[in-house]
């Protein structure tokens, strides 16, 4: 069982809806992250928290607007997004940004298609 | 910059054999981290070795060792005694401190009964 939640599994929508992707972890970590794994592609990070701190925006267009009301919690909040954004989203936590030795702990993802 | 780089997309493995998963990456930094995630199909990632730069010694975690050669930056993932359960895409990836972990293009590994 993971110790990072992420909701919903699945998600489908049209480009011009607005939809929230919610993450939770419940491991005590203070850095949270999203990523965004598209087919034939690394993994890519998109945003960085750290103890609530925006830390890393990786050239994230504006339809992704990131929230992180505490270090438990992290959102991704999508509008008008384009066919291209259809991928598995990831929320990942960590210990703290900064030192190399933490590992970070992965939710199951999102799968979400734009139609 | 980091730049991780896997040349394995696809491997094969008969089932209670060894396999190596090649990993070469590039930093400027004298601190990182590396580590080793697999996703089974059904997408998570899981965590499975970590091997630091200042480690003298290989990393090891039950059936997981991580063969680390500093001087040629490689940071290949041993698998011994393959399981059917194994059968899923492995990452490398590594971490400064100062940025959050950039991963490589992945390894499909398929173990054969």
């Amino acid at each position: 069982e993971t110790g990072v939640t992420q909701t919903p599994r699945h998600l489908v929508m049209g480009m011009t809806n607005k939809k929230s992707l919610k993450c939770e972890q419940h491991l005590g970590h203070n850095a949270m992250y999203w990523y965004k794994q598209s087919a034939k592609k690394p993994l890519e990070l998109m945003f960085v928290y750290n103890f609530k701190e925006q830390t890393e925006n990786n050239s994230v267009p504006s339809r992704f607007s990131p929230e992180c009301p505490n270090s438990s919690h992290l959102f991704l909040h999508l509008h008008t997004l384009q066919p291209e954004d259809s991928a598995l989203y990831l929320c990942a936590s960590s210990q703290e940004k900064g030192y190399s030795n933490q590992p970070q702990h992965f939710g199951d993802g999102t799968r979400l298609s734009i139609l | 910059a980091q730049k991780i780089t896997q040349t394995q997309p696809g491997m094969f493995v008969q089932e209670k054999e060894a396999v190596t998963l090649d990993c070469t990456y590039d930093t400027s930094d004298q601190s990182y981290g590396l580590f080793w995630y697999k996703q089974p199909s059904s997408g998570e990632m899981i965590f499975l070795i970590y091997q630091g730069s200042y480690d003298e010694q290989n990393a090891t975690e039950g059936r997981y060792s991580l063969n680390f050669q500093k001087a040629r930056k490689s940071a290949n993932l041993v698998i011994s005694a393959s399981q059917l359960g194994d059968s899923a895409m492995y990452f490398c990836a590594s971490d400064t401190g100062r940025r959050a972990l950039t991963f490589g293009s992945g390894t499909r590994l398929q173990v054969q009964p």
